[in-house]
């Protein structure tokens, strides 16, 4: 079965520094992955996605993330956090996007920032 | 708004009562998904509709989890004889259908924050 593991619960980087939040997957083709942005009471928002094409994805927030199929792994990258990063982030993957299947989500990292 | 609204924001409830938690998609989205956010343990999907219909039901996690959705469009989540254990966050999305073209972005909604005493 397909599956998708944030293994940091809990990352805490510095304001300035740069950041790398990681994430595997667990299926046999390549699949669609994205990566989305909770912060504290509000709803998730998509921060970049990875269909096919350049394997390094640039989103919003100043964010990126590398699809490497050797490891198959899709880490979210930034050079520079802001105190306003401070957030849950979920690697998500869906199998097989022209089917109508639903998207598996990791169980997150929560990312705090210390001033 | 143009964005998914979810009603209501909070809901506490007593133990053993029904509940019913509501979902607007974004006008035109004929896909909807239902997933529950427990404290550590990430997004679990429970139901996914296209158009009217539930292809997909494999994440209700017991009969006393349904759902409906009318019109296309607002969907409605009913648990019956609340449990502690279904305190969680109820997030609803809505997307596109993926028949477009292999781009269904889900967007969520705010959640519902339901609480069992």
């Amino acid at each position: 079965a397909q599956s998708v593991t944030q293994p940091d619960i809990h990352i805490t980087v510095s304001e300035g520094a740069s950041l790398e939040l990681r994430c595997n997957y667990s299926y046999g083709a390549t699949p669609y992955l994205f990566w989305y942005v909770q912060s504290p009471g509000q709803g998730l928002q998509l921060l970049l996605k990875y269909f096919s094409g350049d394997t390094l994805v640039q989103g919003i927030k100043g964010f990126e993330a590398e699809f490497k199929r050797s490891q198959s792994s899709f880490n979210l990258r930034k050079p520079s956090v802001h105190w306003s990063d401070a957030a849950e982030y979920f690697c998500a993957v869906a199998p097989d996007m022209n089917r109508d299947d639903k998207i598996i989500f990791g169980k997150g990292t929560r990312l705090h920032i210390l001033p | 708004g143009a964005g998914v609204s979810q009603s209501p924001s909070n809901k506490v409830t007593e133990k053993g009562k029904d509940v019913e938690l509501r979902c607007d998609p974004i006008s035109g989205h004929t896909a909807l998904y239902w997933y529950r956010q427990s404290l550590g343990q990430g997004l679990e999907f429970l139901i996914y509709f296209q158009g009217n219909s539930a292809p997909d039901k494999s994440g209700l996690p017991s009969d006393r989890f349904s759902a409906e959705r009318t019109g296309g469009s607002v969907s409605t989540l009913t648990i019956q004889r609340t449990q502690q254990e279904d305190s969680a966050v109820y997030l609803c999305a809505s997307s596109l259908s993926s028949t477009s073209g292999g781009n269904n972005e889900q967007f969520f909604g705010p959640g519902t924050r339901l609480t069992v005493l």
